[in-house]
């Protein structure tokens, strides 16, 4: 088992361009999460879905920030027009069902905005 | 309001001592209580968690948990250099697998 698998693991965009982040969730985990760190936030909660089912999404920036599940096996973190306040890591992870479980993060993905 | 807070910021000791980490969290009703461990590069990695007052030990690790005083602590007996990472608590929201983290504690042990 490869683990929770994110691409890239970096990527540099300049102000204003959109980014597209990629996470495959281990095989036969049904939730997902989504996490941004920051040395001065440290590691905040952004998304998270069940069954590809979008169950909280409270730590999404309203604006710019989305994200999708359209299958078991996959899901994206989108940014339109980022600016240079996103750079950060992003860490995906995932878990058997969702609840009180051990989570299961990705190597993450840096994205630096210019 | 930063729910999850860490102590201290960073630690250096030598190898074999005893590692002591403490966390002070806001809920008493949370659910469980986790540690994480985090190696530069990497994404965290679930060390053990907690859910009753008291102790639990797994293997070189022991974490305490007082829901009254809102603190768990995690001690490493016999630390190696392996051992050196950021060390992350962190609070179970409502028992649903949605993690606060605190900022967490860098530890170096020292050869």
């Amino acid at each position: 088992n490869a683990g929770v698998i994110q691409t890239p693991r970096h990527k540099v965009t300049g102000k204003g361009q959109e980014a597209t982040l990629w996470c495959e969730p281990i095989s036969g985990h049904s939730a997902v999460f989504w996490y941004r760190q920051t040395i001065v936030q440290g590691l905040e909660f952004l998304t998270y879905f069940r069954n590809q089912a979008p169950i909280d999404d409270s730590g999404m920036p309203k604006e710019r920030f989305s994200a999708q599940m359209p299958n078991q096996s996959h899901s994206t973190l989108k940014i339109q027009s980022t600016q240079p306040q996103d750079s950060a890591v992003y860490l995906c992870a995932s878990s058997f069902w969702g609840g009180s479980e051990t989570l299961y993060f990705g190597s993450g993905t840096r994205l630096t905005v210019l | 309001q930063e729910k999850v807070q860490q102590s201290p910021e960073s630690l250096i000791v030598p190898e074999g001592a005893m590692v002591s980490l403490n966390c002070s969290f806001s809920d008493s009703a949370s659910q469980s209580i986790w540690w994480y461990q985090q190696h530069p590069g990497k994404g965290p990695k679930a060390l053990i968690s907690i859910f009753s007052n008291g102790n639990k030990k797994e293997g070189r690790l022991t974490v305490y948990l007082n829901r009254a005083s809102l603190h768990v602590s995690l001690h490493i007996k016999d630390s190696q250099p392996s051992d050196s990472a950021v060390y992350l608590c962190a609070e179970d929201d409502y028992n649903q697998g949605k993690l606060i983290f605190g900022q967490g504690t860098k530890l170096s042990i020292k050869p």
